[in-house]
């Protein structure tokens, strides 16, 4: 069945480092990709999505592109701050179902 | 508005009481999912409403026990948890009846569950 694989955690990066959290995808089909958040201690946050190939989610300054030639969907942020410290997790909607990552603890160092 | 309320917070119970997490949204979604997850895992799936049907069960055992009792409302019973069910409970909603490939699911806050 469809999956999504994330990089292992945690990374842990100081405040304005360059931030890649890697996902790739097995699907049959294109079906959309997003990345959620969690905060410590707090539920899901959608924090971007695509929804086809070539398309570039964004928000808060993170960004993803919907890469179909190598089935990807990477996490980017240019400078990250310790708000930021969080568990992202990437997922995929397959068979009326949302299919997550394992997730990717990120901790950002003052 | 993406807001998805949960509620409580927090609940502590034994194993031998029963209780309710409750949760609302008014965004018009027509359909609602109730998750368990543990820590430091992905969210699992238990149940999905579709237009206030139960429309998925993930083989869930019968300790748990959902209801839908109008379109902005899902509730989740609870009766004679062990203490492996001790987790944290998320309810999501998504616009469409059954999640469409371009839908998108929005999640609560979340109800942490300890069962003692």
């Amino acid at each position: 069945g469809d999956s999504v694989t994330q990089m292992e955690g945690p990374v842990t990066l100081s405040e304005e480092a360059f931030l890649t959290i890697n996902c790739t995808y097995t699907a049959t089909g294109y079906p959309s990709l997003f990345w959620y958040v969690q905060y410590p201690g707090e539920g899901l946050q959608l924090l971007l999505k695509a929804t086809k190939a070539d398309d570039k989610g964004s928000n808060k300054g993170f960004e993803a592109t919907y890469r179909k030639e190598t089935t990807s969907f990477h996490l980017e942020k240019g400078s990250v701050q310790v708000s930021d410290s969080a568990v992202y997790f990437c997922a995929l909607i397959s068979g009326n179902k949302l299919v997550f990552g394992a997730g990717t603890i990120l901790r950002v160092k003052s | 508005d993406t807001e998805v309320t949960q509620t409580p917070k927090h609940l502590v119970m034994g194993m031998t009481n029963k209780k309710s997490l409750k949760c609302e949204q008014h965004m018009g979604h027509r359909a609602m999912y109730w998750y368990k997850q543990k820590a430091k895992k992905p969210p699992e799936l238990m149940f999905v409403y579709s237009y206030e049907k139960l429309s998925i069960n993930e083989s869930v055992p019968s300790r748990f026990s959902p209801e839908c009792p109008n379109s902005s409302l899902l509730n989740l019973h609870l009766h004679a948890l062990q203490p492996e069910d001790s987790a944290l409970y998320l309810c999501a909603s998504s616009q469409e009846p059954s999640l469409a490939s371009t839908d998108t699911q929005y999640f609560g806050p979340g109800t942490r569950l300890t069962v003692l």
